[in-house]
């Protein structure tokens, strides 16, 4: 079964402007990780946040955490045409990443 | 490095027929994984290993699945007989205690 849920669906922006992308939660975790997969394509790991931070930053990308509410969100700040993708978060407990159904993002030039 | 490496990229069978996939993890990485990823969904696990030892493989439907990691490096995931809920993607993932990292996936279409 899938543990986290992303929202929206999908998502379309143009270039330069942000995109962010949130994702919920059931169970108690140890780390929350966001991955990227371009069409046709195996998942990209992007950023991974551990269960006793609340923020981390990379590049462009930040990735909150929020355990009391059992969520996370990740923003792209300036998008490019090539951040065009599905975003996925996935909850990790003791060994087991659980992902969600996933964001589709369509940044046009 | 070479990334992780899944084979065939691509694989269309008729229903009953069986079906093979193969994956060679990232050198070192003494977990392996295999996921399912249906059509606008996330990816599901289906298997985890530890070195040769199935560890965690509740959600692999037996009557049809099964794999095997020899030696603890090369792995394959096998349907027989394969039926037309079996079309999906295929994604064999490693890992070396951390992040786990991603094969490109063998999509599977079962007509």
């Amino acid at each position: 079964s899938q543990q986290g849920e992303e929202d929206p669906q999908a998502l379309s922006i143009q270039e330069g402007e942000n995109a962010t992308m949130n994702c919920s939660y059931k169970t108690s975790i140890n780390n929350l990780q966001w991955y990227r997969q371009n069409s046709g394509r195996g998942l990209v790991h992007l950023i991974l946040i551990r269960s006793n931070e609340r923020e981390k930053h990379s590049g462009r990308l930040r990735v909150t955490l929020d355990t009391s509410k059992k969520s996370s969100s990740l923003l792209i700040t300036a998008s490019r045409a090539a951040d065009t993708a599905s975003y996925f978060c996935a909850a990790q407990g003791y060994s087991t990443l659980t992902f969600g159904k996933g964001t589709m993002l369509l940044v046009s030039p | 490095e070479a990334g992780v490496v899944q084979s065939p990229r691509y694989k269309i069978i008729e229903k009953k027929q069986p079906v093979a996939f193969w994956c060679n993890p990232i050198s070192g990485h003494n977990t392996l994984y295999w996921y399912r990823q249906n059509l606008g969904q996330g990816p599901e696990l289906l298997i985890r290993y530890e070195n040769e030892e199935a560890v965690d493989d509740s959600q692999l439907p037996k009557d049809r699945f099964s794999a095997e990691r020899l030696k603890g490096v090369d792995s394959t995931l096998k349907i027989q007989p394969a039926e037309l809920g079996d079309s999906a993607v295929y994604l064999c993932a490693s890992s070396l205690g951390g992040t786990q990292y991603f094969g490109p996936g063998t999509r599977l279409l079962v007509l």
